[in-house]
């Protein structure tokens, strides 16, 4: 399978830390995402990365990608009680009519402690 | 800023009842589709939705599913006839472009709970 797989599965720190969860995938992807979902809601999508790309940044947000070891980072730095969520990666798959499928990871679980 | 939405945001149904979850995907998106994420476990891919047809459609998606678009703006899941797993929360999403490097914007959900 495609999937992508966060590790920790779960993570405790300090408001104003910076927090660090990790994807790894098995097959070659066009793009990886990560998206945030707060407990029982919807997802958010927070970073798209293309395959072609090795870093990028969005405010606090910045994600790496290293094809070769087919893996990703997410690092949120100086977080706050409202980054409490699950992270998910998830990678594409393009389908028929270029459709995009998405494949999840299990998730990290990120406590911010005030 | 445009997003998708879902109702009910909540189905309570009995097994073996039909039900329908409605979605409106965001207004100049191309691409449609429905995911699944049981209780503690990982978001499932069900379908994707094309030019009025089924893309792709996951082992998960069987006889008992089906997709519509009936109007301009409304997309939807039906189950025919519903099992106790089934219950889950059923996520709509959509993008816009055609596929390449296109975020998925993703609805709040709709928690199918089946007694």
């Amino acid at each position: 399978s495609q999937q992508g797989e966060e590790d920790p599965q779960a993570l405790s720190i300090q408001e104003g830390e910076n927090a660090t969860m990790n994807c790894s995938y098995k097959t070659s992807i066009n793009n990886l995402q990560w998206y945030r979902q707060n407990s029982g809601r919807g997802l958010v999508h927070l970073i798209l990365i293309r395959s072609n790309e090795r870093e990028k940044h969005s405010g606090r947000l910045r994600v790496t990608l290293d094809t070769s070891k087919k893996s990703s980072s997410l690092l949120i730095t100086a977080s706050r009680a409202a980054d409490t969520a699950s992270y998910f990666c998830a990678t594409d798959a393009l389908v028929f009519q270029g459709a995009q499928k998405l494949v999840f990871g299990q998730g990290t679980r990120l406590t911010i402690n005030p | 800023e445009p997003e998708v939405t879902q109702t009910p945001s909540h189905q309570v149904t009995q097994m073996g009842q039909e039900v329908i979850l409605r979605c409106v995907p965001i207004s100049n998106h191309l691409y449609f589709y429905w995911y699944r994420q049981i209780l503690g476990q990982k978001v499932e891919f069900l379908v994707s939705f094309y030019n009025n047809e089924i893309s792709e459609k996951s082992e998960i998606f069987d006889d008992q599913f089906s997709v519509e678009r009936p109007d301009g703006s409304n997309f939807t899941l039906k189950i025919r006839s519903t099992k106790l797993e089934d219950s889950a929360m059923y996520f709509c999403a959509s993008t816009r472009a055609l596929g390449l490097a296109s975020a998925q914007y993703f609805g709040p959900g709709t928690r199918l709970t089946v007694l």
